[in-house]
């Protein structure tokens, strides 16, 4: 069975720090992977996707997602965080063409 | 269109009663899924359609639980004899099927969600 691990569930970052948050998941074949944000009381939002081609994948504001295979990874990473990234971020995993398969997520704080 | 639509947003309900969700997707998707998301986890499988037929159920689907998605349109979700274990966010979701094997603009839109809260 798939299954997405996410290393950190809390991150707190000064506004202007580098933001890497990580992301593996389990299965040996062809995926699609996504990070979706979760901001305070709103619903989930796509930030970026994979599919195939160029391993490092640009989303919406900033942020960016690196696909290395060799380490089942897909790690999401922003060079300069604001207080308005303060959210919640899911990495997920499609393998089949139907279902996500989500990480239990990261809480960032973003201090001003 | 405004994007995917659940109703109620927040239901709180004696243990053992009914309950029925409803889920309006983007009008132009033809596949709708439903998640539960439990605190300090992420959205959770439960099942999936593609048009009006229900493709697949996770396991944590039990008996207790039935969805229909009578006109390939919106969706319900009942749940009946709630528990307290059942106190959960509901998300549904929406996408298209990837065209020509290139699901190059493949993704999921979600909803807001239902809160069920079983007291």
């Amino acid at each position: 069975a798939q299954s997405v691990s996410q290393h950190n569930h809390h991150v707190i970052l000064s506004e202007a720090a580098s933001l890497e948050l990580g992301c593996n998941y389990s299965y040996g074949g062809t995926v699609n992977l996504f990070w979706y944000v979760q901001y305070p009381g709103q619903h989930l939002q796509l930030l970026l996707k994979y599919f195939s081609g160029d391993p490092l994948v640009k989303g919406i504001k900033g942020f960016e997602a690196e696909f290395i295979k060799s380490k089942f990874s897909f790690n999401l990473r922003k060079p300069s965080v604001q207080w308005s990234d303060t959210a919640e971020y899911f990495c997920a995993v499609n393998a089949y063409g139907n279902k996500l398969v989500f990480g239990a997520g990261t809480i960032l704080r973003v201090k001003s | 269109d405004t994007g995917v639509s659940q109703d109620p947003r927040h239901k709180i309900t004696k243990r053992g009663q009914n309950v029925t969700f409803r889920c309006d997707p983007i009008s132009e998707h033809n596949r709708l899924y439903w998640y539960r998301q439990t605190l300090g986890q992420g959205p959770e499988f439960l099942t999936y359609f593609q048009n009006e037929a229900q493709l697949e159920k996770s396991r944590l689907l039990s008996d207790r639980f039935s969805a229909e998605r009578p006109k390939g349109s919106f969706s319900t979700l009942e749940i009946q004899r709630t528990e307290q274990g059942d106190s959960a966010m509901y998300l549904c979701a929406s996408s298209s099927t990837p065209r020509g094997g290139k699901p190059s603009n493949y993704g999921y839109t979600f909803g807001s969600g239902t809160r069920l809260t079983v007291v």
